[in-house]
């Protein structure tokens, strides 16, 4: 079966930190591959998409980036971090093809004081 | 872009009663509505999902319906238990078939 693994779960970062989260896919092949933020009490904002090894697209301008160096590893990376920055990223797989349902990694909490 | 609104943004109900959540969306190409629940710290999970093909599904206590004309489709939660409670999101495929997901309803079930 498919499984879907993000790391770190949590972390505290200062202003102008770097970052890099990690999410690894296991059990499917050529996923479509997807990182979300989740602003506390808010909703579900779309970050990044890849549909293959080294393709990403952006939704929204924003301090991060995003790169597929393997066909089932996906990072959410930051040269400097912002306050603006915090929140719960979420990670997601989806099938290559048509619509289906999105499976979600466990989530990391960024804190960047 | 696709819009999609979702109501109420928080909704409280005592247990047994049922719960209804309703999104629109925009874009008329649309095909793919799935519903998404996320306790306290979790992951989204779904619960529910339906294709325009068809305009009801049901699974035990929680159903949805699509109206394809009006553009909006309906989350209901019968007979609802307090672990009921969470934040309940609707999604919609664009031409990409990226989900995009509504703002979210808080439901609390009052035991």
């Amino acid at each position: 079966s498919q499984t879907i693994h993000q790391w770190p779960a949590t972390l505290v970062q200062p202003v102008g930190s770097p970052l890099s989260l990690e999410c690894t896919v296991e059990g499917t092949s050529n996923p479509n591959l997807y990182w979300y933020r989740q602003a506390a009490g808010r909703g579900l904002q779309l970050l990044f998409y890849s549909v293959g090894i080294g393709q990403i697209s952006s939704e929204v301008p924003q301090n991060l980036s995003a790169s597929r160096p393997q066909d089932r590893q996906f990072i959410l990376s930051s040269k400097k971090l912002l306050l603006s920055d915090s929140g719960f990223y979420l990670c997601a797989w989806g099938p290559f093809r048509g619509a289906g349902e999105l499976f979600f990694g466990e989530g990391s909490r960024l804190t960047v004081l | 872009g696709e819009n999609v609104e979702q109501h109420p943004s928080t909704l409280s109900v005592q247990e047994g009663d049922s719960a209804v959540i309703k999104c629109t969306y925009s874009d008329s190409a649309s095909n793919y509505f799935p519903w998404y629940k996320q306790e306290l710290g979790k992951r989204p999970q779904l619960i529910i999902d339906i294709r325009s093909n068809v305009g009801e599904k049901k699974d035990q206590r929680i159903a949805v319906t699509l109206n394809k004309t009006a553009k909006h489709f309906s989350l209901h939660i019968t007979e609802t238990q307090p672990e009921d409670s969470a934040v309940y999101f609707c999604a919609v495929n664009n031409a990409g078939n990226m989900l995009t997901f509504g703002g979210g309803t808080r439901l609390m079930v009052k035991p």
